[in-house]
């Protein structure tokens, strides 16, 4: 299995309250995203990065912000929790491939975060 | 842009019976194409994939064949078990990119 951790597993928090969520892996990938997993919506991306300090925002990135300081580490964070914003967080990462389209992504255990 | 539709779920399945999971995909050039499967209470994890038109993935009795002329990327099983239920996902990846786009996921219930 790839190493990839998230934390905390499970938060329960309040309206209004900063909230920050870790992904820390050890395969040395390049590419780590951070998706929330909603019924009905299947994943959606909400930020990537291609680098150390290099990231990207995707389809759902409104309310969200992400830092990379390292390889391993990719940190998002919630400025002012919504409760929209519950839902199951995962982390994923995934790596070139000799240029090819091929990229397989290697997904964390989630995160399941509760906004009250 | 890129898409990815697979047919609604929930699928409920007695145990020996067939599966066909319906997943078309609308994308530029020639994508990566993927199922990933998640059972419950964890992460997504790859099934199978196929990266040209005309390849077949196959991994535990799963089997998808990328079909460009019809967009698609059935997945099929001959004989469900019971340890099968769980959540199936399409997803693709454009050519030359790292992003994927997955579908809205399909539940799988077997019945023993």
């Amino acid at each position: 299995d790839a190493g990839i951790t998230q934390s905390p597993r499970h938060k329960v928090t309040e309206t209004g309250t900063p909230v920050t969520l870790r992904c820390h892996q050890t395969e040395n990938h390049r590419y780590m995203y951070w998706y929330r997993q909603d019924p009905g919506h299947g994943l959606r991306l909400i930020h990537y990065s291609y680098g150390v300090k290099d990231t990207d925002k995707g389809e759902v990135s409104d309310g969200y912000s992400v830092s990379r300081s390292k390889t391993e580490d990719f940190l998002l964070t919630l400025e002012s929790a919504t409760s929209s914003q519950t839902s199951v967080y995962f982390c994923a990462i995934s790596e070139e491939r000799g240029g090819s389209s091929f990229q397989e992504q290697f997904f964390g255990p989630g995160t399941r975060l509760t906004v009250l | 842009g890129n898409s990815v539709t697979q047919m609604e779920g929930p699928v409920t399945l007695s145990e020996e019976a067939f599966l066909t999971i319906n997943c078309t995909y609308t994308a530029t050039g020639y994508p990566s194409l993927f199922w990933y499967v998640q059972y419950p209470g964890e992460g997504l994890q790859l099934l199978l994939k196929a990266t040209k038109a005309d390849d077949k993935g196959s991994n535990k009795g799963f089997e998808a064949t990328y079909r460009k002329e019809t967009t698609s990327f059935h997945l099929e099983k001959g004989s469900v078990q019971v340890s099968d239920s769980a959540v199936y996902f399409c997803a693709l990846t454009g050519t030359g990119g790292f992003k994927t786009i997955f579908g809205a996921g399909t539940r799988l219930f077997v019945k023993a």
